[in-house]
């Protein structure tokens, strides 16, 4: 059975650094892995989606990398912001039965101004 | 851009209450699930439908019925309700075939039962 984990469970920073965000799971095999921001009584918004033919994926300030044969992910974030303060969460993706996809339980990320 | 809606966003039962929770979405996606969320237990499945007349179940599926007799509506019903089933319900929905697609979250719709 995958397992996702993500460490770590919080993280507080001061504006303006870069960070780093840990995702691994247990279980190679998987199609993709997504990355999520769920802001405090919000759903989950996607950020980003790596297939797992694919090594890395960028939006913005947001760069996001899959390395299957070590069972990581790694999300970073650069010139951190205050609007940047949510839960990220992770989940792989592994197909076949169900629904495939498997989540870890979230960094809580606090950017201080 | 509605993107995946449910309704209603917050709701209050009594033990043995039955409802519905509505989710719908406008992409035309094939895939839609429903999850709760929990503290310290994360996300988990509860029923999923690749298609409309097609559904099967997660993780967590007693307690819930649903049903797809359309692309757009997926309705999560709780047949009975338990104070164990007090938590935060998401619905999702994705479009490429096979698991290689976005999924896309509604805002959630939370419940407390009594």
């Amino acid at each position: 059975k995958q397992e996702v984990t993500q460490i770590p469970a919080a993280l507080s920073v001061p504006e303006g650094e870069n960070l780093v965000l840990n995702c691994s799971f247990t279980d190679s095999a998987i199609y993709n892995l997504q990355w999520f921001r769920q802001d405090p009584g919000k759903g989950l918004t996607s950020l980003l989606l790596i297939q797992s033919s694919q090594r890395e994926q960028t939006s913005g300030r947001l760069n996001a990398s899959l390395d299957k044969s070590s069972g990581r992910s790694t999300l970073y974030i650069a010139a951190s912001q205050p609007g940047d303060s949510a839960t990220y969460l992770c989940a792989a993706g592994a197909g076949g039965g169900a629904d495939g996809l498997t989540f870890g339980k979230g960094t809580h990320l606090i950017i201080q101004p | 851009n509605a993107g995946v809606t449910q309704t209603p966003k917050f709701q209050v039962l009594k033990t043995g209450q039955s409802m519905t929770l509505q989710c719908a979405q406008d992409m035309n996606h094939e895939y839609m699930s429903w999850y709760r969320q929990d503290p310290g237990m994360g996300l988990r499945l509860i029923h999923y439908s690749v298609g409309a007349g097609i559904t099967d179940q997660g993780e967590v599926p007693n307690g819930y019925n649903v049903s797809r007799s359309t692309t757009e509506d997926f309705p999560l019903r709780l047949l009975s309700a338990a104070p164990s089933q007090t938590s935060v319900y998401f619905c999702a929905s994705r479009g490429l075939a096979g698991w290689s697609g976005e999924l896309f979250f509604g805002e959630g719709s939370r419940l407390t039962v009594l």
